[in-house]
């Protein structure tokens, strides 16, 4: 079926420094989507982006948090700086709407030191 | 907003019997309702999409039932197999305009032979 793709699988950071994470999602779909997963707990929404605009987020899409898709290309999620409870599994997700299914990559696993 | 709290937080079951786990939700105008199946280090794969309109959804070796007078979700594995041992998360959206999913925290499930 339908793959989002996930760039690295795993990314080690010094905390203070910048981490892009990239996802390559569904090539028909409009909608994308971060979640954060900490080990051993639930997914937890970050934001979602569409039309090149961040259309909602949560309390926990800290202002170091940007996200884009620069033409089309890799969705991206950065964190400018790192802090280390930004440590966790970050998943990308995308749907072709607003209400169809959403389709998850297997997750960045960010750890911050 | 929207809470959905998932219990139990982990079941252990033998290859046969079945295995219930149960979702409240607060938003009585929560629309989507999905199950999801999370295996070690994979993303998430969709187990079923229901919408509210529908109150008993079967699938392969499982069955979903949505009460919306009690605001809840559950999700029945009929007859479990080990290959059946995951983490299971449900997850609630109002569905409207790319609102987003917001999972439940989580059921460890094994099974064993």
């Amino acid at each position: 079926g339908p793959k989002v793709l996930q760039i690295p699988s795993h990314q080690i950071i010094d905390m203070g420094q910048m981490v892009t994470l990239n996802c390559d999602p569904v090539s028909n779909h409009l909608y994308f989507y971060w979640y954060k997963q900490i080990l051993g707990q639930q997914m937890e929404f970050l934001v979602n982006f569409y039309n090149g605009k961040v259309m909602e987020k949560s309390k926990l899409f800290k202002d170091q948090f940007s996200v884009e898709r620069p033409d089309g290309s890799y969705f991206t999620l950065k964190i400018q700086p790192t802090a280390l409870e930004d440590s966790a599994v970050y998943f990308c997700a995308s749907s072709t709407g607003p209400n169809t299914e959403v389709f998850f990559g297997k997750g960045t696993r960010l750890t911050v030191v | 907003g929207e809470q959905v709290e998932q219990r139990p937080p982990h079941l252990s079951v033998r290859e046969g019997d079945s295995a219930v786990i149960i979702c409240t939700y607060t938003d009585p105008n929560s629309y989507y309702f999905f199950w999801y199946k999370q295996e070690p280090g994979a993303g998430l794969q969709l187990l079923m999409k229901v919408f509210s309109s529908t109150e008993i959804n079967e699938g392969q070796g499982f069955t979903v039932l949505l009460n919306k007078k009690d605001k809840q979700l559950s999700l029945n594995l009929t007859a479990a197999h080990p290959g059946d041992s995951a983490v299971y998360f449900c997850a609630v959206s109002a569905g409207q305009g790319g609102r987003a999913l917001i999972f439940g925290t989580g059921t460890t499930v094994s099974v064993s032979p």
